[in-house]
C-alpha cells in the first residue's frame, strides 16, 4: 500500500492564480481530509468528506474548493491564490470518521504564493 | 479555534530521561489523539485514548487523560535522539468529523 500520497511536493505561484493540490489514498478510507499548517500553529481542517460525493467545511475553508468523484482521490483547489494561502498542506484520510480511528498522513505540500 | 493546547512549547533533554508533555482542551470529547512530527514530513499517529479510558500504553509510550480536568499527558520513557519531533494532541470535540490540533511540543532529544 502507498497510503496517503500528495502532489506536487512544492509549489510556487503568484497572486491570483489557481491550482489543484491533488491526494490519493489506497487504503479504501471513506474519510478524507485537508489540513494546513502555518508556522507555530498547529493544522488547522480546511475541508473534509466523508464519502464519495459528500464534503463538508472545516475551520478555515475560504478561499479553498474540494470535490470527492471518488473514494480514493480528494483534490483541493486554490481557485485564486494569495499570499495568505502560502502554507505547508497536509492531506489526511482514516476509515469511517475520527471517534475511535486515527488519521493517515501525506507527506505534504509547500505551497508558496508570491 | 484551538481546542488542544500542549504544554511546554518545547523541551529539551538527554538521551535516556523521560519526556513529558501535556495538552489541555476546552469542550467535552469523544477521544484524544497523540501525533508525532518529523521535521518536514507529514503526521504519524501515536496513540489514541477514549474519555472513558484513563491510561493507555504502547511501547514507550503513556498517555494518560483526565476528563474532569480536560488534560491529558503524553509520557515517554528512555528517550531517544531518534524521538526528536513535534508532539501535537488532538481532539474531536465531540465531533466524528472535526480533529482540532494543538499547536505541539517540540521535543529535542540530544545524543
Amino acid at each position: 500500500n502507498a497510503g496517503v500520497t500528495q502532489t506536487p511536493k512544492f509549489q510556487v505561484l503568484k497572486t491570483g492564480q489557481s491550482m489543484t493540490l491533488q491526494c490519493a489514498q489506497d487504503m479504501n478510507h471513506e474519510y478524507m481530509s485537508w489540513y494546513r499548517q502555518d508556522p507555530g500553529m498547529g493544522l488547522r481542517l480546511i475541508h473534509y468528506s466523508v464519502g464519495a460525493g459528500i464534503t463538508d467545511q472545516g475551520e478555515v475553508p475560504n478561499g479553498y474548493n474540494v470535490s470527492r468523484s471518488t473514494t480514493e482521490d480528494f483534490p483541493l483547489r486554490l481557485l485564486s491564490a494569495a499570499p495568505s494561502q502560502t502554507s505547508v498542506y497536509f492531506c489526511a484520510s482514516s476509515y469511517r470518521g475520527l471517534m475511535y480511528n486515527e488519521q493517515f498522513f501525506g507527506p505534504g505540500t509547500r505551497l508558496t504564493v508570491l | 479555534s484551538q481546542q488542544g493546547e500542549e504544554d511546554p512549547q518545547a523541551l529539551s533533554i538527554q538521551e535516556g530521561e523521560n519526556a513529558t508533555m501535556n495538552c489541555s482542551y476546552k469542550t467535552s470529547i469523544n477521544n484524544l489523539q497523540w501525533y508525532r512530527q518529523n521535521s518536514g514530513r507529514g503526521l504519524v499517529h501515536l496513540i489514541l485514548i477514549r474519555s472513558n479510558e484513563r491510561e493507555k500504553h504502547s511501547g514507550r509510550l503513556r498517555v494518560t487523560l483526565d476528563t474532569s480536568k480536560k488534560s491529558s499527558s503524553l509520557l515517554i520513557t528512555a528517550s531517544r535522539a531518534a524521538d526528536t519531533a513535534s508532539y501535537f494532541c488532538a481532539t474531536d470535540g465531540g465531533s466524528n468529523y472535526k480533529l482540532t490540533f494543538g499547536k505541539g511540543t517540540l521535543l529535542t532529544v540530544n545524543p
